[in-house]
């Protein structure tokens, strides 16, 4: 079974407004963390931003919020204000025993995001 | 800032070649990492290393394998590369440890590997 899922291959967005990039995943553990990369055309994968599964409130870097939502299992990336420069391939990840120090990162098969000016 | 470098952008072999693929990073990190990332599939974990000659399988290790004599040093080994084999190959290197907090892995560039 997937353990990350992001349903949306590709997306669009206009200059200057928001978007959210979907990421649902599944585990049994009490302790994970949810990432989020970007991967622009020089291939290079970029941290974003990072949520632990024990952590209240939704984690915000700049532009760019987590939603999460535990019971739902879903984690969200927000991107407000889009800018040309975000449009990249974008991925959702975890890694679960974090309490264990739990090595293994599993990826989403990403989200192409295309920002129209 | 932290930086992770792979020796080569872009990689042209022969089926049957031995290919290696180097990674270095300079921030001191016990965890290294080699993914590869093919369209639809996301990046998959081939095998990863959490200390100096120290290594584990992860979920594709079929046709590769991996050395690390060095802390800051992990290289990949496509023992007798396969067309099935071309792909984006990415490293990455973190700390290690619950006591590290988030862990997160920071990526070289990508190797852009192709077997003909």
């Amino acid at each position: 079974a997937q353990k990350i899922t992001q349903t949306q291959p590709g997306m669009f967005v206009q200059e200057k407004e928001a978007v959210t990039l979907d990421c649902t995943y599944d585990t049994s553990d009490q302790s994970y963390g949810l990432f989020w990369y970007k991967q622009p055309s020089s291939g290079e994968m970029i941290f974003l931003i990072y949520q632990g599964s024990y952590d209240e409130q939704n984690a915000t870097e700049g532009r760019y919020s987590l939603n999460f939502q535990k019971a739902r299992k879903s984690a969200n990336l927000v991107i407000s204000a889009s800018q040309l420069g975000d449009s990249a391939m974008y991925f959702c990840a975890m890694r679960e025993g974090l309490n264990t120090g739990g090595f293994k990162t599993i990826f989403g098969a990403g989200t192409r995001l295309f920002v129209k000016a | 800032d932290v930086k992770v470098t792979q020796s080569s952008r872009y990689l042209v072999k022969r089926t049957g070649e031995k290919v290696f693929l180097e990674c270095v990073q300079d921030m001191d990190h016990e965890n290294m990492f080699w993914y590869r990332q093919d369209p639809g599939l996301g990046l998959r974990l081939i095998y990863f290393s959490y200390d100096v000659k120290m290594k584990e399988k992860g979920d594709i290790p079929e046709g590769y394998s991996v050395s690390r004599e060095k802390k800051e040093r992990f290289s990949l080994i496509l023992e007798s590369a396969s067309t099935n084999q071309t792909s984006m190959y990415l490293c990455a290197s973190s700390f290690h440890g619950p006591g590290q907090g988030k862990n997160i892995q920071y990526f070289g560039a990508g190797t852009r590997l192709s077997v003909l």
